[in-house]
C-alpha cells in the first residue's frame, strides 16, 4: 500500500516529441505528488508537483496529469529536448501534518533518452 | 537560491568502520531528511527529523544508523559499523513545503 508504481522503466523519445511517464498509488493518505528530475551523480531536483484536488498542472514544456479515482498521475514532456535527458521519479508526499511528516514514497524511475 | 548542501561528496570506508555524512540544510526549513539510493534503484526514505528529535524512521534506520542536529545549521547521519551492503547515494533533504534535496555522498564500503 505504500508503493508507488512507475513506468515506462526507460523511454526514448526524439527531439521534439512528447515523452509520458505513468505512475499509480494505493495509499489515499498521500496528499502531494511531486516529480522529480535527476541527471546522473546528482540530487533529485524538484521539477513540478499536484495536488490531489487538482486534474491537471501546466508549468512550461511540463505538466502533470491527475487521476484521482484511478490513482493514477502521469507526467508530459512537451518538446522533449536533449537537455531533458535524465531520470525522472514521481513520488507522494505522506501527511505533511500528521505523523508521517512529509515523508516521499518514490516510484522506480524512468530514464529518459531524447535522440536530437 | 538557497541550497541543500553535503560533505563529503565521496567517502570511501573499509567494513566496519564508522562514517559521518554531514549536511547543511537549508536555514529557514523545520523538517530534515535521510535518504538512500542504491546505484540504478529508486530513492529511499531513511529518517525524519523535526524539533530535534527523530519523527519516523524506515525499516532500514535499523541501531546501526543515528542523527543529530548538533547546532543551528548541521544535521548528520552517523553509520556505526559499515556493512557492505550501506554503499550508495545518501541524500539529505529539507522542507518547508515539499523536499529540496542535497546534491549527495557516495559512500562506498570496501
Amino acid at each position: 500500500q505504500q508503493q508507488v508504481k512507475q513506468s515506462p522503466q526507460s523511454l526514448i523519445v526524439q527531439k521534439g516529441g512528447i515523452s509520458i511517464i505513468n505512475c499509480a498509488y494505493e495509499n489515499t493518505a498521500f496528499d502531494y505528488f511531486p516529480w522529480y528530475q535527476q541527471f546522473p551523480g546528482k540530487g533529485p531536483a524538484l521539477l513540478i508537483a499536484i495536488r490531489p484536488d487538482v486534474s491537471e498542472k501546466k508549468e512550461g514544456r511540463f505538466t502533470i496529469s491527475f487521476n484521482k479515482s484511478a490513482k493514477q498521475f502521469s507526467l508530459h514532456i512537451m518538446d522533449s529536448q536533449p537537455g531533458d535527458s535524465a531520470t525522472y521519479f514521481c513520488a507522494a508526499r505522506q501527511d505533511a501534518g500528521g505523523t508521517s511528516y512529509g515523508k516521499l514514497t518514490f516510484g522506480q524511475g524512468t530514464i529518459l533518452t531524447v535522440h536530437p | 537560491e538557497p541550497e541543500v548542501t553535503q560533505t563529503p561528496s565521496h567517502q570511501v570506508t573499509q567494513m566496519g568502520q564508522e562514517v559521518i555524512l554531514r549536511c547543511v540544510p537549508i536555514s529557514n526549513h523545520l523538517y530534515f531528511y535521510w535518504y538512500r539510493q542504491i546505484l540504478g534503484q529508486k530513492v529511499e526514505f531513511l529518517v525524519s527529523f523535526y524539533n530535534n528529535e527523530i519523527s519516523e524512521k524506515s525499516e532500514i534506520f535499523d541501531d546501526q544508523f543515528s542523527v543529530e542536529r548538533p547546532d543551528g545549521s548541521n544535521f548528520t547521519l552517523k553509520i556505526r559499523s559499515t556493512k557492505l551492503e550501506d554503499s550508495a547515494m545518501y541524500f539529505c533533504a529539507s522542507r518547508v513545503g515539499l523536499p529540496f534535496f542535497g546534491p549527495g555522498t557516495r559512500l562506498t564500503v570496501l
